[in-house]
């Protein structure tokens, strides 16, 4: 399978706890990106990488949320002392870059639920 | 800011219907514009999108049209199928910048046999 995967598929955990996901995008991609979807709502945008740099932060990204691409491969995703609000379906994409970039390639998503 | 709004679901049809799922935006430049497919469990799947106005983007029987003066991008089905059971998404992103594109809140469609 060369798609993108994401794990775990779900998570569970109690507030406060960090959590950490995983990210493998499509190989010869060089970007890849990080989504929040909340239950009704499209996916908004996190943070991005192209190669190992990181170039885009949202202002959805807290401090408590950090994510790494260290080799320019597959990345994570943590978020540190949970909670409630944190809970949701967390997506990863990738894609080539420049105009290519227009098509993004879709991971089946963390969900992540928060009790 | 850049904005995508979307006809609120489900949208319920019975099998070979036709499907108009509604889509207008919000942009300050020329953006690009695109159609998502999310099947059940799955993830988000690119459609069909379209560069610039007038442009018609198609896949799978799906199609729509790139309307600046209306700044609308209504995707369409002459004969929807009990396989296109999904939440599909409008969206839109600025090719002067990062290509981030900007979601609907998506609409869920249920076709009926």
């Amino acid at each position: 399978d060369t798609g993108v995967s994401q794990n775990p598929r779900h998570k569970i955990t109690k507030r406060g706890q960090n959590v950490t996901f995983r990210c493998d995008p499509i190989s010869e991609h060089n970007r890849l990106y990080w989504y929040r979807q909340t239950l009704g709502q499209g996916p908004e945008f996190l943070t991005y990488f192209q190669n190992e740099a990181q170039l885009e932060k949202s202002r959805l990204l807290s401090d408590r949320f950090s994510a790494e691409r260290p080799k320019g491969s597959f990345s994570t995703l943590e978020i540190q002392r949970t909670e409630q609000g944190d809970s949701a379906m967390y997506l990863c994409a990738s894609s080539l870059y420049g105009e290519m970039a227009n098509e993004q390639f879709f991971g089946p998503g963390t969900r992540l639920t928060v009790l | 800011g850049d904005s995508v709004t979307q006809m609120e679901g489900p949208v319920t049809l019975s099998e070979e219907a036709f499907l108009t799922i509604n889509c207008t935006y919000t942009a300050t430049g020329y953006p690009s514009l695109f159609w998502y497919v999310q099947y059940p469990g799955e993830g988000l799947q690119l459609l069909l999108k379209a560069t610039k106005a007038d442009d018609k983007g198609s896949n799978k029987g799906f199609e729509a049209t790139y309307r600046k003066e209306t700044t609308s991008f209504h995707l369409e089905k002459g004969s929807v199928q009990v396989s296109d059971s999904a939440v599909y998404f409008c969206a839109l992103s600025d090719p002067g910048g990062s290509y981030i594109p900007t979601f609907g809140r998506g609409t869920s469609l249920i076709v009926h046999p």
